[in-house]
């Protein structure tokens, strides 16, 4: 089946460092991916669509300064949270849409866990 | 808006059956993803529903009414390791999923 790598698979930096989180399809291609935050014990949150060749798309409350999406490619897609904080520190998890137009099919990534002390 | 309504937490036995209940209102609607989520790991798809009825898959049925906003996870001989948050996602446009806050479950024996 299809895979979605993403890399680094954790992370601790000082505060107000930078920190790129790169999302990866390895076996398909994916024209959008999705890009979600999780803090302890709770659901994840959709934090933006990232559009290959295009400026990706912010759910509300997202704040396009502070998170970088980039979609390079076909199969890479990067996060990077700037001037990070402490309460920034969470887990980062991609999602890829299987096949072009397929609603049926996401393939998510093992997730990054970001710690900023 | 978006709205997903899922019980915070349950807890069950060995062996027996549980059924974890979603409703939802979003704006947009394709279909109804059922991930499970054990801690510190990405979500594992369990199911997508996008006809009204049931789906059995093995242990794991899912089903859905389009009208009502509904759906249900049901998980029948449980066993220790179904123990995991399990996250109600439906799907609206643009392969866009909105996750519920999930559900935990605690299976004991």
């Amino acid at each position: 089946g299809a895979v979605v790598s993403q890399h680094p698979s954790w992370v601790i930096c000082k505060s107000g460092t930078s920190v790129k989180i790169e999302c990866r399809s390895l076996d398909f291609q994916a024209t959008t991916m999705f890009w979600y935050r999780q803090f302890p014990k709770q659901s994840l949150m959709l934090m933006a669509t990232s559009n290959e060749g295009s400026k990706a798309t912010y759910e509300q409350g997202v704040e396009k300064d502070k998170f970088l999406i980039n979609h390079a490619s076909l199969t890479l897609s990067t996060l990077t949270v700037t001037s990070a904080h402490p309460e920034d520190s969470s887990f980062y998890i991609c999602s890829a849409p299987g096949a072009s137009g397929s609603t049926d099919t996401q393939y998510f990534g093992p997730g990054t866990r970001l710690t900023v002390l | 808006g978006q709205n997903i309504d899922q019980p915070t937490e349950m807890t069950a036995t060995e062996g027996a059956i549980v059924q974890i209940n979603c409703t939802y209102q979003t704006s947009g609607f394709n279909g109804l993803f059922w991930y499970q989520q054990h801690a510190g790991e990405a979500p594992t798809f369990l199911s997508y529903n996008v006809l009204d009825g049931l789906e059995e898959k093995g242990r794991f049925s899912s089903f859905l009414s389009r009208s009502k906003g509904y759906s249900y996870l049901l998980l029948k001989e449980l066993q220790m390791k179904d123990s995991a948050s399990y996250l109600c996602a439906p799907s609206g446009g643009y392969n866009k999923l909105i996750f519920g806050a999930g559900t935990r479950l605690a299976v004991h024996p």
